[in-house]
């Protein structure tokens, strides 16, 4: 069982909809948690990242953590044609630092 | 200029040939990753280094090995290339902040085709 789990879509959406993005991780001991956007043929950029329980928003982008249910969740609100991309969820779960990354889950905002 | 900077960007080569794959920062960061994206698997750890005298494996480090020649600089090197090692390749630095973690910051990639 893979460590980090993503639906790998592609998830389509409207413009101006909200998309909703999944993650699940396996690692109770796990305490950073990332969210990071892939365009295709680039290089990972990261966009969000979450520390404790609740929400986290920045701009149209809302981040969520229930660590007891160990999931992890993006809501990017007004979805734009730009937002199309790869999301990648990635988890931290050791003081040293090795980041484990799902598969990622494909968005298409259509016009 | 970019603050990753991974050469060669795109190489085609043979069955059984040794490949070195070059990553250069000027993030000034202790903390050097190479990582292996293929469809369907996402991102996987290869080799990572927290500093110059640091070296530890990944998830994936078969058939893998580095080189961390400077706080800079880490080299991946696939001793005799295989077909299956075909992917994109990514180099990525962080730094530590007070939580003991820290953002990834991504080269550009280096796409590896081996026949």
């Amino acid at each position: 069982q893979k460590e980090v789990e993503q639906n790998s879509g592609p998830l389509s959406v409207p413009e101006g909809a909200i998309a909703s993005l999944n993650c699940t991780y396996s690692d109770r001991g796990s305490q950073s948690f990332f969210w990071y956007r892939q365009y295709s043929g680039k290089s990972p950029e990261l966009i969000m990242s979450i520390y404790s329980n609740g929400d986290k928003e920045d701009g149209r982008f809302t981040a969520q953590l229930n660590k007891a249910s160990q999931y992890v969740s993006l809501l990017i609100r007004d979805s734009q044609p730009s937002d199309s991309a790869t999301y990648l969820c990635a988890v931290d779960s050791g003081g040293y630092q090795k980041v484990t990354f799902g598969i990622g889950t494909k968005l298409q905002v259509i016009p | 200029d970019a603050d990753v900077t991974q050469t060669p960007r795109n190489r085609i080569t043979k069955t059984g040939k040794r490949i070195m794959l070059e990553c250069s920062q000027t993030k000034g960061h202790d903390r050097m990753y190479w990582y292996r994206q293929d469809p369907g698997l996402g991102l996987r750890l290869i080799y990572y280094s927290f500093d110059v005298k640091d070296i530890n494996k990944g998830e994936i480090s078969d058939g893998y090995s580095v080189s961390r020649q400077a706080q800079a600089k880490f080299s991946l090197s696939l001793e005799s290339a295989i077909p299956n090692q075909t992917a994109l390749y990514f180099c990525a630095t962080s730094d530590l902040d007070g939580r003991g973690t820290g953002e990834l910051f991504f080269g550009e990639g280096s796409r590896l085709t081996v026949l």
